[in-house]
């Protein structure tokens, strides 16, 4: 059955830290695997996805298929980063996602 | 383009009622699914609709069914409402790209 975790509901930086997000997944084939971001009073939006390889705000993701993990990743937060962010897989070209219950990203100035 | 569109933002109902709540799809896209996301939750997948069918359903009773209209738009129906129905519903759009384009939801609180 597929699952993704997303062990920590917070984490609290302060601006110009580093920053890492974890993400497992458990699936059966080889899902897509995407971040999703939710800022304060604005709908859920794409963030990035593994296929495309894109840096998106300075955030970058890695899939490791051995470690099943898809953590996400900005080498300097900034305090507009604050907002849940949520990993998600789906089976390719099914437009159903799987999402993880999301860690809320806390950037203290 | 307004996006996705959800209708009503907000709605209280009592157990035992029924709702309908009502989507629209981003231009161009052609199927749209359904999320209830609980409080503290990720969004949890209900089903999905593609030429006015149902494609694919998650792991949610019967008493939650849905339509999708020739112009692609959407509907969600819950009945025999249960205070555990409450939730944030989230329609998402998508189109051959394998993206979801999600709308602003509806809060769907059962009194």
């Amino acid at each position: 059955a597929q699952r993704v975790t997303q062990p920590e509901k917070l984490l609290s930086v302060f601006k110009g830290a580093p920053v890492e997000l974890k993400c497992n997944y458990s699936y059966s084939g080889s899902p897509e695997l995407f971040w999703y971001v939710q800022y304060s009073r604005q709908r859920l939006q794409l963030l990035l996805r593994h296929i495309s390889r894109e840096s998106i705000k300075g955030f970058t993701a890695d899939l490791n298929k051995g470690e099943t993990s898809f953590h996400l990743k900005k080498p300097f937060a900034q305090e507009e980063d604050s907002a849940m962010y949520y990993c998600a897989l789906s089976p390719l070209n099914f437009n159903k996602f799987y999402f993880g219950s999301g860690t809320k990203l806390n950037v203290k100035p | 383009d307004a996006g996705v569109t959800q209708s009503p933002t907000h709605l209280i109902k009592t157990r035992g009622q029924q709702v309908t709540l009502r989507c629209s799809p981003k231009s161009g896209h052609d199927t749209v699914s359904w999320y209830q996301q609980a409080l503290g939750q990720g969004p949890q997948f209900i089903f999905q609709y593609y030429e006015e069918e149902e494609r694919q359903r998650g792991n949610f009773p019967d008493r939650f069914s849905g339509h999708q209209f020739p112009n692609y738009s959407s509907e969600l129906n819950v009945n025999a409402l249960l205070l555990g129905d409450s939730a944030l519903y989230l329609c998402a759009s998508g189109g051959p790209a394998n993206e979801a384009f999600f709308g602003q939801g509806t809060r769907l609180t059962v009194v």
